[in-house]
């Protein structure tokens, strides 16, 4: 199994800051053979079910904002929120897909308002 | 676009058997592109995924859960179904359906109460 841990736990961050959340895989997501990272971030607001913001690290969902962005390689991954608005406030979560059909996530990270 | 909606009883008892079934919009369960599965998230937890059928009908499952977790397709109504065998508290949880390829996307999500 691919254990993702995410850092930290919780954040509080004043409106307009920046939000940034670690994730790391216990082994590298990085598929050799084409050169992507098969690794995807989550937002979940109370009572919803996770939305897709990130898929192959990097690329952004149709339809989120340009102030969520993924970064990383092999095993160590960042989501980064620009300039946090009120609506960003939620649970951000990391998850492999490269042991599909096999997925695993990180614990989760609460993002709050300052 | 994929819509997916659990159905199935909010309220099951202990050593019972626990019984979803997701209905797809929008797209065929038939597809070659994606995987159907299910997730698990017990009330203020984290996410786990339960096991998953492909178009073929093969199945892949959470070795954890693997002994009590069947899940099968019926390509004729468009749908896919979870049971959970032997359940007991531990088992309460919102149950996900849901389709991935490069990124999961989510059924609205059924709360599965286990309790007498």
């Amino acid at each position: 199994d691919i254990v993702m841990t995410q850092s930290p736990d919780s954040l509080a961050v004043s409106l307009g800051e920046r939000a940034t959340i670690n994730c790391k895989s216990s082994q590298s997501v990085l598929y050799s053979s084409n050169n992507k990272n098969y690794l995807a971030w989550y937002q979940q607001k109370p009572g919803q079910p996770p939305k897709l913001l990130i898929y192959w690290a990097s690329t952004r969902e149709s339809g989120v904002p340009d102030r969520f962005s993924g970064s990383g390689s092999g095993t160590d991954f960042t989501l980064t929120i620009s300039s946090l608005q009120a609506e960003d406030v939620a649970v951000y979560y990391c998850q492999q897909y490269y042991n599909t059909p096999a997925l695993t996530f990180g614990g989760g990270t609460k993002v709050e308002i300052k | 676009q994929l819509q997916l909606q659990e159905s199935g009883p909010g309220l099951v008892k202990p050593s019972e058997t626990l019984s979803l079934t997701c209905t797809v919009s929008g797209g065929s369960i038939s597809s070659s592109s994606y995987y159907w599965g299910w997730i698990r998230q017990p009330p203020g937890k984290g996410l786990e995924w339960i096991g998953s059928i492909y178009y073929s009908g093969i199945t892949y499952y959470n070795p954890s859960l693997k002994s009590r977790v069947t899940i099968s397709v019926d390509t004729s109504k468009n749908q896919f179904s979870l049971k959970l065998s032997s359940v007991t508290a531990a088992d309460t949880a919102v149950y996900y359906c849901a389709s991935y390829s490069s990124g999961v996307y989510w059924g609205q999500g059924t709360l599965v109460t286990v309790s007498s």
